[in-house]
């Protein structure tokens, strides 16, 4: 079965840090591109950050840019997001998603996982 | 940078089509993606490439894109459609290049 399963999620305070993972399984790794997609609650879709299979290219919303850093181990099966100086902004639910081919770019997530939650507060 | 609308809401009863827009500029020249998110629940994918369909999707989902606007129709609307339904497009138009999604359309089915 083709999974993805968040975890690392809670509660922050502003200023400080915090690192996601997501294990994947069911399916060849490291063939495939890696995103970070969040939904603040009661809000839509906000894709945060993507990478592609071998890590050559990773992009970045602008929210995040310079504050969170994507990561994938394919050894491991495994992708991260190191998020730094967190905002109270950056409150929402942070799901892991499975691209259709290598490339970040042009192709669809097609598996998304259930989401870790982060909440910034004080 | 690159917007995508889609209108807040869409109503339709049981049995009748759904048409769901996502309107940009010139969105014909890029490649739609549609996702399905069900209350509580993670995005599905259910339209890729404008028109195709992963597996397991039903039929009755299709969709198009041409000019300013890409479709979403949903045939012969279930009571398990409703749910909302999110656009998304990769916007290599700008020097930032990135996801873009719309802002969601709730399907609600009378």
């Amino acid at each position: 079965e083709v999974q993805l399963v968040e975890s690392g999620g809670g509660l922050v305070q502003p200023g400080r840090s915090l690192r996601l993972s997501c294990a994947a399984s069911g399916f060849t790794f490291d063939d495939y591109a890696m995103h970070w997609v969040r939904q603040a609650p009661g809000k839509g879709l906000e894709w945060v950050s993507g990478i592609s299979w071998n890590s050559g290219s990773i992009g970045y919303a602008d929210s995040v840019k310079g504050r969170f850093t994507i990561s994938r181990d394919n050894a491991k099966n495994s992708l991260y997001l190191q998020m730094n100086s967190l905002r109270a902004e950056d409150t929402a639910l942070y799901y892991c998603a499975k691209g259709r081919d290598s490339g970040y770019a042009d192709y669809a997530f097609d598996i998304w996982g259930q989401g870790t939650m982060v909440t910034v507060s004080s | 940078s690159y917007v995508l609308t889609q209108p807040p809401s869409v109503s339709v009863a049981p049995g009748q089509t759904a048409r769901i827009t996502c309107g940009g500029n010139n969105i014909g020249s890029k490649s739609v993606h549609w996702y399905q998110q069900k209350p509580g629940q993670a995005p599905v994918l259910v339209v890729y490439d404008d028109s195709d369909r992963p597996s397991g999707i039903p039929e009755r989902f299709s969709g198009s894109n041409s000019g300013n606007t890409a479709t979403l129709t949903i045939s012969r609307v279930e009571a398990g459609d409703e749910a909302d339904y999110y656009c998304q497009v990769w916007d290599s138009s700008s020097d930032h290049q990135r996801w873009v999604f719309g802002g969601g359309t709730k399907l609600t089915v009378l």
